[in-house]
């Protein structure tokens, strides 16, 4: 499989405190993406980091990007219960230079408990 | 409304049925996706096109078929369902390297 891994699958927090999600892939990228998915909807674009980038900020959102570890984390502080949803992490491979396809984790389960 | 929109929602087959799931989009994006999401899987790509009459195979080609004859359509095909193909199907478009999702198509075959 081409797909990058995202870790944790699932986390459970209580609200107001903040959620750290990892997101690995393999291939040299040109950018990395995060989605959020509510249930039973569709993806949603929060932020793009280009490779290089290092940190990136969105309201309540830091993305972090290491190159050198094919890694990122998406950080959202102050959660709140409207956070609950799937977040996924997309990578866009630097060989699909004028190609606009994406690679998708697996994604994690975040819940925020009230 | 502008945006990109799928039919049908929800669609029952029997095993061996032919399908097609519509996807159309508003913005005169040129690329276009279909991705289907399964558990533990997270999101595979079928096929794409990056303008009409241009379409490329994904991750998980078999078994089905795309057109594009316009811009703003991108139906995809199941010619003979089979119950590994029950599952949720994304439809998306891309502009500036951010994709835009269609509220997805449930499909079941019994």
């Amino acid at each position: 499989s081409q797909q990058g891994e995202e870790d944790p699958q699932a986390l459970s927090i209580q609200e107001g405190e903040n959620a750290t999600m990892n997101c690995s892939y393999k291939t040299s990228i040109n950018n990395l993406q995060w989605y959020r998915q509510n249930s039973g909807r569709g993806l949603v674009h929060l932020i793009l980091i280009r490779s290089n980038e290092r940190e990136k900020h969105s309201g309540r959102l830091r993305v972090t990007l290491d190159t050198s570890k094919k890694s990122s984390s998406l950080l959202i502080t102050a959660s709140r219960a409207a956070d609950t949803a799937s977040y996924f992490c997309a990578s866009k491979d630097i060989s699909n230079f004028g190609n606009e396809k994406l690679t998708f984790g697996t994604g994690t389960r975040l819940t925020i408990i009230p | 409304d502008a945006g990109i929109t799928q039919s049908p929602r929800y669609k029952i087959t029997e095993t061996g049925r032919q399908v097609t799931l519509m996807c159309h989009q508003t913005w005169s994006h040129s690329y276009m996706f279909w991705y289907r999401q399964d558990l533990g899987h997270g999101l595979r790509l079928i096929y794409y096109s990056a303008a009409a009459d241009i379409t490329d195979k994904g991750e998980v080609p078999d078994g089905y078929v795309v057109s594009r004859s316009k811009t703003e359509n991108f139906p995809l095909t199941l010619e003979s369902a089979t119950r590994s193909q029950t599952s949720v199907y994304f439809c998306a478009s891309s502009y500036n390297n951010e994709q835009f999702f269609g509220p997805g198509t449930r499909l079941t075959v019994l």
